[in-house]
């Protein structure tokens, strides 16, 4: 089946501590968002990439780190310098990445389940 | 940057009523997208609108795009227990210069009263 796979669902870190959250999809979609979610604030955007090896940040950047190595995997770093990490992460892929057309065909984003992440 | 409201944030309805949430972009859009998340799970898709004053049906679902392509609305005619969920719009922006970005909104987060 394809999809895409985020682990693990439920993660706690003591705080101070770099944590890494996993995204992959076998989809071949060329691009790759992540997201943070909490109450009430929807969803934000941390970081993307429309192409292998491009990334750019989004608007809550600061503390996060990411890599595109590869097409399948967008790892998300949440280092020690954010100073709220507690929240839940989406990670999300959609067919389109770097030459959109102005329609946004194929620009539907298809997300993973989830981490939870606790500092504790 | 780009900001996408949506109102109203929470929406509690009798089963059977209407539900419509409402959602206004800063900027003229490409396009926007709709999504439901069911408590505990995450956004899934649930439709696309690119063109000026376009509206989509989805059985009990209605869609709109306006006119000048920086707001959108859904609506739900008479509302069932499985309609529980929070609904995001998206806004889709390209730049032009290779960059494509969706900025969803807060949400509307709907609680169906049996």
């Amino acid at each position: 089946d394809g999809g895409i796979t985020q682990s693990p669902k439920y993660l706690f870190r003591k705080e101070g501590q770099n944590v890494t959250l996993s995204c992959e999809q076998n989809l071949n979609h060329d691009a790759m968002y992540w997201y943070r979610q909490d109450p009430g604030q929807g969803l934000r955007l941390i970081y993307y990439s429309q192409i292998v090896n491009d990334f750019q940040k989004g608007d809550i950047a600061e503390g996060y780190s990411v890599s595109r190595e590869k097409k399948e995997s967008f790892p998300l770093t949440v280092t020690s310098a954010q100073k709220n990490p507690t929240a839940f992460y989406l990670c999300a892929s959609s067919k389109e990445g770097q030459h959109e057309i102005p329609s946004g065909r194929n620009t539907e984003a298809f997300f993973g389940q989830g981490t939870r992440l606790t500092v504790v | 940057g780009q900001q996408v409201m949506q109102i109203p944030q929470y929406q509690h309805v009798q089963e059977g009523e209407d539900f419509t949430t409402y959602c206004n972009s800063s900027t003229t859009l490409s396009n926007i997208q709709w999504y439901k998340q069911r408590p505990g799970g995450h956004p899934v898709f649930l439709i696309q609108l690119v063109k000026s004053g376009e509206v989509k049906k989805q059985k009990r679902l209605t869609f709109q795009f306006g006119e000048a392509k920086k707001n959108s609305s859904l609506h739900i005619t008479a509302t069932q227990t499985t309609d529980v969920g929070t609904y995001f719009c998206a806004g889709g922006l390209y730049s032009g210069a290779g960059s494509y970005q969706l900025t969803f909104g807060k949400g509307t987060k709907l609680s169906v009263i049996p």
